[in-house]
């Protein structure tokens, strides 16, 4: 059974870098063909991706934000770790990690539940 | 980055109802095309993948088709369960993904 659990501050301060982790079981990241991705939706809006990362360290980032974006994995603590730098109001939202499986045409086929993140002084 | 536009943005509909949600990518993706259902407060979960094949566990009412830049979602006979939010998103680049804005769906 895949299950992927998202932790990090529920509040921060405009400016500041957000860290989050996702802590996953049920599947390694060090088997071809799998990633995890992280994907937000700011409230009452729709989803937007972020970034994801693959097996082989592979990353991908959202044009708009990559030059605040960074993912990177920690294979042998099942973690992928994302950091959003200079975090503004916009960026309120809940945050989610996903699984990705290039077996299943890349799509995010197990979501974490999900975490708020609030930004703001 | 190639875009994905939805259609209808709303929808209200009775159970019983078939339905159908459409999903144009600005560019050709294949059939590098998903779609997902999000009830209120929780997270999205998978539908069907690589445009028509059916996440294991969701009911066969639900079913996806096309290729190229014109895709459909297709619920034959609507649940009280199925009302909810869809998404499409694209995965044809794999630099960049791109979800849809959006089908709300409503009981009328």
């Amino acid at each position: 059974q895949i299950t992927l659990k998202e932790s990090g501050p529920t509040l921060v301060k405009p400016t500041q870098t957000l860290t989050l982790t996702c802590t996953f079981s049920g599947f390694s990241l060090s088997t071809g063909g799998v990633g995890v991705g992280w994907i937000r939706q700011p409230p009452g809006k729709a989803l937007d991706w972020l970034a994801h990362i693959y097996w082989n360290d592979a990353k991908y980032y959202s044009s708009s934000l990559k030059t605040r974006l960074t993912i990177t994995k920690d294979t042998s603590k099942n973690q992928v770790v994302l950091t959003m730098a200079d975090m503004h109001p916009e960026d309120t939202g809940t945050y989610y990690c996903a699984h990705l499986n290039s077996r299943a045409s890349y799509s995010f086929q197990h979501w974490g539940q999900g975490t708020l993140v609030t930004v703001s002084s | 980055d190639i875009q994905m536009t939805q259609s209808p943005s709303s929808l209200s509909a009775s159970v019983g109802d078939r339905v159908t949600i459409s999903c144009r990518a600005s560019q050709s993706i294949g059939s590098y095309l998903s779609w997902y259902q999000q009830e209120p407060g929780k997270a999205p979960k998978l539908l069907i993948y690589g445009a028509s094949n059916l996440q294991s566990g969701v009911p066969s009412r639900f079913s996806g088709s096309g290729s190229g830049t014109d895709f459909t979602l297709t619920i034959s006979s609507l649940q009280v369960e199925d009302f909810a939010t869809y998404y499409c998103q694209q995965s044809a680049s794999s630099l960049t993904y791109t979800f849809g804005q959006g089908t709300k769906l409503e009981i009328k």
